[in-house]
């Protein structure tokens, strides 16, 4: 079956810096979700991309869909206390198929 | 983005009995709805992905007869754990898609129920 493989699976980093985190696969998509979860909490959309070689940002979170539509990544920049938790890619192929990857866990130390 | 409730948000229940969750989302309908089931420090699960107004298709190894689930309108699903035992504690959460065959295909997730069984 499809999977998705996210690197790094955690990491730590200090206040400030910027983080940047990854989702591969072996199957092309035609979505790219990223997700937070926080401790407790069922997790919280990011960002959507829809089209291979898109960029999106919101605030100081940006993502691209990977131009072979195999992959797709993460960054955060100027990273703060509240950016701890686990962070989700999932890829949507045409219908309602959604593959969602292992996650990668940041921590943040001040 | 759109809000896709759940309740109770934590329920301790005594083994043998029967559980219900319930989620809605409450600014959009749903035609698909997920159940997740998640253990600490693991990602998530997928149990079974439900359509209004037919049965729930389940993942390879969910027993169907334990995770009862029951989509009966756009806007709500449930999830009934028959006969809980304590191998069944978890964090529940549910999701919502909305799903349109192109463009904007995205799940928005409830807030999670943490069933812990005696």
């Amino acid at each position: 079956g499809q999977q998705l493989n996210q690197s790094p699976q955690s990491m730590f980093i200090q206040e400030g810096e910027d983080v940047s985190m990854n989702c591969t696969s072996s199957s092309i998509f035609n979505t790219w979700l990223w997700y937070k979860q926080d401790p407790g909490e069922g997790p919280v959309l990011l960002i959507a991309l829809y089209k291979a070689g898109e960029l999106t940002s919101n605030g100081r979170l940006t993502a691209q869909f990977g131009i072979t539509r195999k992959d797709s990544f993460l960054n955060i920049s100027a990273s703060i206390p509240s950016d701890v938790g686990i962070y989700f890619c999932a890829g949507v192929n045409y219908g309602q198929n959604f593959v969602f990857g292992p996650g990668t866990r940041l921590s943040v130390l001040p | 983005g759109a809000v896709v409730s759940q309740h109770p948000s934590r329920v301790i229940c005594k083994s043998g009995t029967s559980v219900k969750i319930e989620c809605r989302s409450l600014d959009f309908q749903a035609t698909t709805m997920f159940w997740y089931r998640q253990f600490p420090k693991q990602s998530l699960m997928l149990m079974a992905t439900s359509n209004e107004g037919s049965k729930a298709t389940y993942e390879q190894g969910v027993e169907k007869d334990k995770f009862l689930i029951n989509h009966a309108s756009l806007t709500l699903s449930t999830l009934t754990v028959t006969s809980a035992h304590p191998e069944d504690s978890s964090f529940y959460i549910c999701s919502a898609g909305r799903i349109s065959g192109g463009l904007g295909n995205e799940q928005f997730f409830g807030p999670g129920t943490r069933l812990t069984v005696l």
